[in-house]
């Protein structure tokens, strides 16, 4: 158990809908990572959160945002869903060096 | 611009073997490097990591080397277990102009450890 966690664990939903999802870094991590695995893809970046700041932006399309509140947990939002947005969503919390993953929101668009 | 690559997809090893798994890598900026294990529909597990200012990190049956002229690094696992069958993912962390560290990842690799 790597103390981050996240929900929904499953969530299928139609095209065009929008949908959050939600991750609580372990206690006392500041910073929380998203990430997007499609299909036995790698993991690519999507944005991160520093106490409640942006801090960095990869490959997130305009669909999608995320905040992260005081006390810390996370929301990632995708709008306007599409069938190519079905994938594993995963966050993550920095403590030192070394990021956590959670378990991950499999979300499928059908 | 895929900034940190695993060229091999998949590898099979035989119970009791050593796995040696590749990881390379082109922006020199990168200061930290960490190998996760993931099996299907879990998250990716820390497993171990190295410093850039070390070329070699030891934990149990993983060792990680770092080549830092080559910018090359390697998980190495010994003796392989049918448990460690799973996908592989290395990354690598630089802090950034925004001030924060990032970490990129590779694409996987699949050991399948043959018992």
């Amino acid at each position: 158990d790597s103390g981050v966690t996240q929900t929904p664990k499953h969530l299928i939903t139609a095209t065009g809908q929008r949908v959050t999802l939600r991750c609580s870094p372990r206690s006392g991590d500041l910073s929380v990572y998203w990430y997007q695995q499609s299909l036995d893809q790698g993991l690519q970046f999507l944005i991160q959160y520093y106490n409640g700041e942006e801090r960095a932006k990869g490959n997130i399309l305009e669909r999608f945002s995320a905040q992260q509140f005081p006390d810390l947990h996370s929301e990632l939002n995708l709008s306007s869903l599409e069938l190519g947005d079905s994938a594993l969503y995963f966050c993550a919390s920095k403590a030192g060096n070394t990021i956590y993953f959670g378990e991950g929101s499999w979300l499928t668009v059908v | 611009d895929q900034q940190v690559k695993q060229n091999s997809p998949s590898l099979s090893v035989q119970e009791g073997r050593i796995s040696i798994l590749n990881c390379d890598y082109t922006n020199s900026m990168f200061d930290y490097f960490l190998w996760y294990k993931k099996y299907p529909a879990e998250g990716p597990t820390f497993l171990i990591s190295i410093s850039s200012i070390k070329d070699k990190n030891e934990d149990g049956r993983f060792t990680v080397f770092l080549n830092k002229s080559a910018k090359h690094l390697s998980l190495h696992i010994v003796p392989s277990q049918p448990g460690d069958s799973a996908v592989y993912f290395c990354a690598a962390s630089a802090l950034f102009t925004s001030g924060t560290y990032k970490y990129i990842f590779g694409t996987g690799t699949r050991l399948k450890v043959l018992a």
